[in-house]
């Protein structure tokens, strides 16, 4: 079964701490996506990152690092310094090829206070 | 940058009604989506297209939903007759090769 567990229901962190959000998924295939989005109180889907199930490298984009793991089938994204402007639920995502659709898992609701 | 549109942003209508959600995919992708998150849940596959013919739908996705692509640019979400449940956010998406797929801003649906 495909599927993606982000065990952080809410995070609440204040201005300029590291926070680091999990996300865990399972799935049969050997090729496969995984996603960030981003969703702010407007509802919009803000993407943030596509790593496939070939590259483990970490990526680094400004504040935002992404740790992939594929022996621990994690994939956890670490905002650095945060901001309130942070503020948002985060949204992890598994796309698999053979599905042609992407699993959510639940969303963590990050909270950076001022 | 190419975005997906999607039109109206938000909709109020009656249990029983007919309502049409509208998007715009990008111009060249092939692969069209729609998702639904309930207010404070996660988002939810309802449904992929291509080629014109409906690829892979969800459990969700009964006799009550259909799309279309009436046009060479429009997208249709149609629920035939709303009901309470039905209210949520419905996005569009759509992507080129199947893989990364861009979402729209979603159509608030409201349902009394």
């Amino acid at each position: 079964a495909q599927k993606v567990t982000q065990a952080q229901t809410e995070i609440s962190v204040v201005e300029k701490e590291d926070v680091t959000l999990d996300c865990v998924y399972e799935t049969r295939d050997t090729t496969y996506y995984l996603f960030w989005y981003k969703q702010p109180p407007s509802g919009e889907l803000v993407f943030l990152i596509r790593r496939n199930s070939f590259d483990e490298q970490n990526e680094i984009s400004g504040r935002y690092s992404w740790n992939f793991q594929k022996s621990t089938s994690s994939f956890n994204f670490t905002i650095t310094a945060s901001q309130v402007v942070d503020s948002a639920v985060y949204f992890c995502a598994l796309w698999y090829t053979n599905a042609g659709k992407s699993t959510f898992g639940d969303g963590t609701t990050l909270t950076v206070k001022p | 940058e190419p975005e997906v549109t999607q039109t109206p942003s938000h909709q109020v209508t009656q249990m029983g009604q007919e309502v049409i959600l509208r998007c715009v995919p990008i111009s060249n992708h092939l692969y069209f989506y729609w998702y639904r998150q309930i207010l404070g849940q996660k988002v939810e596959f309802l449904v992929s297209f291509y080629n014109n013919e409906i690829s892979e739908k969800s459990e969700i996705f009964d006799d009550q939903f259909s799309v279309e692509r009436p046009d060479g640019s429009n997208f249709t979400l149609k629920i035939r007759s709303t009901k309470l449940e039905d209210s949520a956010m419905y996005f569009c998406a759509s992507s080129d090769a199947g893989e990364t797929q861009y979402f729209g801003p979603g159509t608030r649906l409201l349902v009394l």
